[in-house]
């Protein structure tokens, strides 16, 4: 089954210490972005990966960083997770990053992230 | 900077209604816009993409259509039913690949 598969679905850790949620899609997709979700405003995009090695910023990316080293892994890093972090945070992966009609986003089922 | 608006914020209809749920954004310079619906709790169910260059996409009972000079587009709605009931989400995929979602119409449809 096509999908993409993040982990750890639920997560509660402390101020400071360093964690990783990882994402993985079996589409052979080469574009993959994260996002966080919050009550009144909405989703907003992390990172982004229009291939491997190829990464760039969002519009809220300070806390964060990502790493693809391989095609189908894109994991977000949170190297000192603080409390405005928690957040419901989903990945998301297409075929490409162009206009073409076969770019539809496909989204993980989420991890929620507390920081306490 | 790309905003992109969604209204109404929340729509309660009886069940069987058409309806219209509004997207609009700021910078018309977009590869394609989707839509998206989110169950509570739930992540995000792709409904319809609509590529710069087209006007519109049907699927089933639903109807997008995009017009990007008014930076406007509507996701129609047939024949609604109590299985709708959702928050629906556009969101539009911009130059340099970035994505910027609405906040969303929270419908539910009523039996």
């Amino acid at each position: 089954e096509a999908q993409v598969t993040q982990n750890p679905r639920y997560l509660i850790t402390v101020t400071g210490k360093k964690l990783t949620v990882t994402c993985s899609q079996n589409m052979n997709h080469e574009y993959m972005s994260w996002y966080r979700q919050d009550p009144g405003l909405g989703l907003r995009q992390i990172y982004y990966s229009m291939n491997v090695e190829v990464t760039d910023k969002g519009d809220v990316p300070e806390g964060y960083k990502v790493s693809r080293k391989e095609k189908r892994n894109f994991p977000l890093i949170l190297e000192s997770p603080s409390p405005n972090q928690t957040s419901l945070y989903f990945c998301a992966s297409s075929l490409s990053g162009g206009s073409s009609g076969a770019n539809v986003l496909t989204f993980g089922a989420g991890s929620r992230l507390t920081v306490l | 900077k790309q905003e992109v608006t969604q209204i109404p914020a929340a729509l309660s209809v009886p069940e069987g209604e058409n309806l219209v749920l509004n997207c609009s954004f700021t910078d018309s310079a977009i590869y394609n816009l989707q839509w998206f619906r989110q169950d509570p709790g739930k992540g995000l169910t792709s409904l319809l993409l609509i590529q710069s260059s087209q006007r519109e996409q049907t699927s089933g009972r639903l109807n997008a259509s995009l017009d990007k000079s008014s930076g406007r587009s509507t996701l129609y709605i047939a024949a609604s039913q109590p299985g709708d009931s959702a928050t629906y989400l556009c969101a539009v995929r911009r130059r340099y690949q970035k994505v910027t979602f609405g906040t969303g119409t929270k419908l539910q449809v009523i039996p």
